[in-house]
């Protein structure tokens, strides 16, 4: 089992451009959650996916940011345009919806917006 | 306001002692809690999980205990290792929830 997969792993890029996250899933597992992780406010649920709808986006920041799950096995989080403030680890993390739940992360993607 | 808390300092303990870390939560009615291990540069990942119901809960080198009176979870590791540095997460679920709520981490160094 190969686990949660991010790409990319670490991204640089500048204020105002367009940054994309990916994330694919363990097989079988049908939740798909994005978090964020800063120092400041530790690790924050962006956005919650069951069976590819997203259920709960309350903690998205702003328009700006934006995410999809196109099918079982991949999603995108987007931020555009990017500023300085959303500079964070973004986790993506699944699990498979039952008694428990737990969640099984990615090793998280490293954003710098300079 | 609904609050988790977890020692912000750095616990630094000899290698063979007891590590315990300590999970206290105000204004929240948790039916389960969990415990993650994050090292650097990685996600966190599942220790243990101890239900409301349950007093305390065991893995190998690991317990857990959970106090709904006194809101609060204690995390110990017998027989510390330097291999267990980390930081370590605890998390919240309520009833009919399917949201985690982390708490900020305390990070273990465990001196050889």
């Amino acid at each position: 089992d190969a686990g949660v997969i991010q790409s990319p792993r670490h991204e640089v890029t500048e204020m105002g451009q367009e940054v994309t996250l990916r994330c694919k899933p363990i097989s079988g597992h049908n939740s798909l959650f994005w978090y964020r992780q800063t120092m400041m406010r530790g690790l924050e649920l962006l956005i919650y996916f069951n069976n590819n709808v997203p259920i709960d986006d309350s903690g998205m920041p702003e328009d700006r940011f934006s995410a999809k799950m196109p099918n079982a096995s991949f999603s995108t989080l987007k931020i555009q345009p990017s500023e300085p403030r959303d500079s964070a680890v973004y986790f993506c993390a699944s699990s498979n919806s039952g008694d428990t739940d737990t969640q099984y992360f990615g090793p998280g993607t490293r954003l710098t917006v300079l | 306001s609904q609050k988790i808390e977890q020692n912000s300092e750095a616990l630094n303990i000899q290698e063979g002692k007891t590590a315990t870390l300590t999970c206290n939560y105000t204004n929240y009615s948790p039916a389960y809690l969990q415990w993650y291990r994050q090292d650097p540069g990685r996600g966190p990942v599942f220790l243990l999980l101890i239900r409301e119901n349950e007093k305390e809960k065991r893995k190998e080198r690991l317990k857990v205990t959970f106090d709904t009176t006194l809101k609060q979870s204690l995390f110990h590791i017998t027989a510390s290792q330097p291999a267990d540095s980390a930081t370590y997460l605890c998390a919240l679920r309520m009833d009919s929830s399917y949201k985690l709520i982390f708490g900020s981490g305390t990070r273990l160094l465990v001196r050889p």
